[in-house]
């Protein structure tokens, strides 16, 4: 059964102090992986996509990898404006996504 | 430039009524999405539509039908609604195989 877990449910970082989110799945025919962050009471926003193992995307302070099994969220230096919920998400060889249940991270000034 | 915008925000509305929700998207996109996100926060997909042709139909009640009545709209349609049905709903549209770009998402509340 195709399946997307996100660990930890929620973490607390002190401003500038960087850590990783994970986001492991088993699915039939991996056709991409995308990163959200999502903000309360708005829409998912988008922020990578990767394809194959040993891709890496970066935007600002967020550095996105992929392997065979599972993806990381690389923090580095974070902010308070980074606190949102971080959301996973595969899609599958017959067209459908699957969201994994999301990081809720909260930046500490 | 709104690029997925849907109508309304909120709907409060009593158990066993009927409601719609709109979706518009001005991205050019083939693809549309309708998704729930309950309380703990887990996004499911309902359905998928690709050029007006339903292709993915989750193991949603019949109460729901989406109709997409051109590329650029997707409406959820619900009947007789339940308590079980508050949650919020998020519009969704994407080109072939990458990523998907959500609306705002409407908050329904069923008293």
């Amino acid at each position: 059964e195709d399946q997307v877990t996100q660990s930890p449910e929620a973490l607390r970082l002190q401003e500038g102090e960087s850590s990783s989110l994970n986001c492991s799945y088993t699915v039939s025919g991996l056709r991409g992986l995308f990163w959200y962050r999502q903000d309360p009471g708005k829409g998912p926003e988008f922020l990578f996509t990767l394809y194959s193992a040993g891709e890496e995307k970066e935007k600002e302070r967020l550095k996105a990898t992929l392997t065979k099994k599972e993806s990381f969220l690389h923090i580095t230096a974070p902010k308070p404006e980074d606190s949102a919920t971080y959301l996973c998400a595969v899609g599958t060889s017959y067209d459908k996504v699957i969201f994994g249940p999301g990081t809720s991270l909260s930046v500490i000034p | 430039d709104t690029a997925v915008s849907q109508t309304p925000k909120y709907l409060v509305t009593q158990m066993g009524n009927d409601k719609s929700i709109k979706c518009e998207q001005n991205l050019g996109h083939d693809t549309m999405y309708w998704y729930k996100q309950d309380s703990k926060k887990f996004l499911k997909i309902m359905f998928s539509y690709n050029n007006k042709e339903l292709i993915i139909n989750e193991t949603v009640p019949n109460r729901f039908s989406p109709k997409s009545p051109d590329k650029a709209h997707l409406n959820l349609h619900i009947n007789s609604l339940e308590l079980g049905d508050s949650a919020v709903y998020f519009c969704a549209s994407s080109p072939p195989g990458v990523s998907q770009y959500f609306g705002p998402g409407t908050r329904l509340l069923v008293l």
